[in-house]
């Protein structure tokens, strides 16, 4: 089955620096990677999802893009500000298969 | 997301018990799903239903049980409690295949499950 790595575990910023995330995934038949964020005491909630058949989406402050030969796709937030201070969690997808997640990665910003 | 509501939010329980978690969800999705968040190990799939009286199991189904009975209802059972089940639940809906861009998942607010 699909297996979903993600890094770095924690990721500690200054306010309006930029910060990536990155993850790989196994198996080459996916073709579906969301990114959730999660603050703290609240529910994971979609915030850009990117599907194989393109390799970058950008919205506002925040972008995605996707390697598929080399397996990886990474989540790329500019400017960063306080209120992006989460857990963000990484997925992959094939339209048979259930969604896999990665472990998450602890980002906070710092005024 | 109030659309898909998760009861209770928050149980402590006992070895050996055995407790039910409910998830309903108005927003006449067909797939339904429960996950459990452990810290360091993100969001692990338990089971999934894609419809009525459908069930899949998922990463880690053992020890749990699911009932789909309904399109709007998708309930976990732990027949009986162990400590390792002590967890952050959540149920999540989504549409069916054939459309890619709803393959967007929403979830619950979450169970906060303590096995004492």
């Amino acid at each position: 089955g699909e297996n979903v790595e993600q890094h770095p575990s924690t990721l500690s910023v200054q306010e309006g620096d930029s910060a990536v995330i990155k993850c790989t995934y196994s198996d080459s038949a996916s073709n579906y990677f969301p990114w959730y964020k999660q603050e703290l005491g609240k529910r994971p909630q979609l915030i850009i999802d990117i599907r194989s058949n393109v390799g970058e989406k950008k919205d506002q402050r925040i972008a995605v893009t996707l390697n598929k030969t080399a397996k990886h796709f990474s989540l790329h937030i500019t400017e960063t500000q306080p209120e992006d201070s989460a857990v963000y969690f990484c997925a992959a997808k094939e339209d048979n298969n259930d969604m896999r997640f990665g472990a998450g990665t602890r980002l906070t910003v710092k005024p | 997301d109030a659309d898909v509501t998760q009861t209770p939010r928050n149980r402590i329980t006992k070895t050996g018990k055995r407790i039910m978690l409910e998830c309903s969800q108005t927003k006449g999705h067909d797939r339904m799903y429960w996950y459990r968040q452990d810290p360091g190990l993100g969001l692990r799939l338990i089971y999934y239903s894609f419809d009525v009286k459908d069930i899949n199991k998922g990463e880690i189904s053992d020890g749990y049980s699911v009932s789909r009975q309904a399109q709007a209802k998708f309930s976990l059972s732990l027949e009986s409690a162990i400590p390792n089940q002590t967890a952050l639940y959540f149920c999540a809906t989504s549409v069916p295949q054939g459309d890619l861009a709803k393959n967007i998942q929403y979830f619950g607010a979450g169970t906060r499950l303590s096995v004492l």
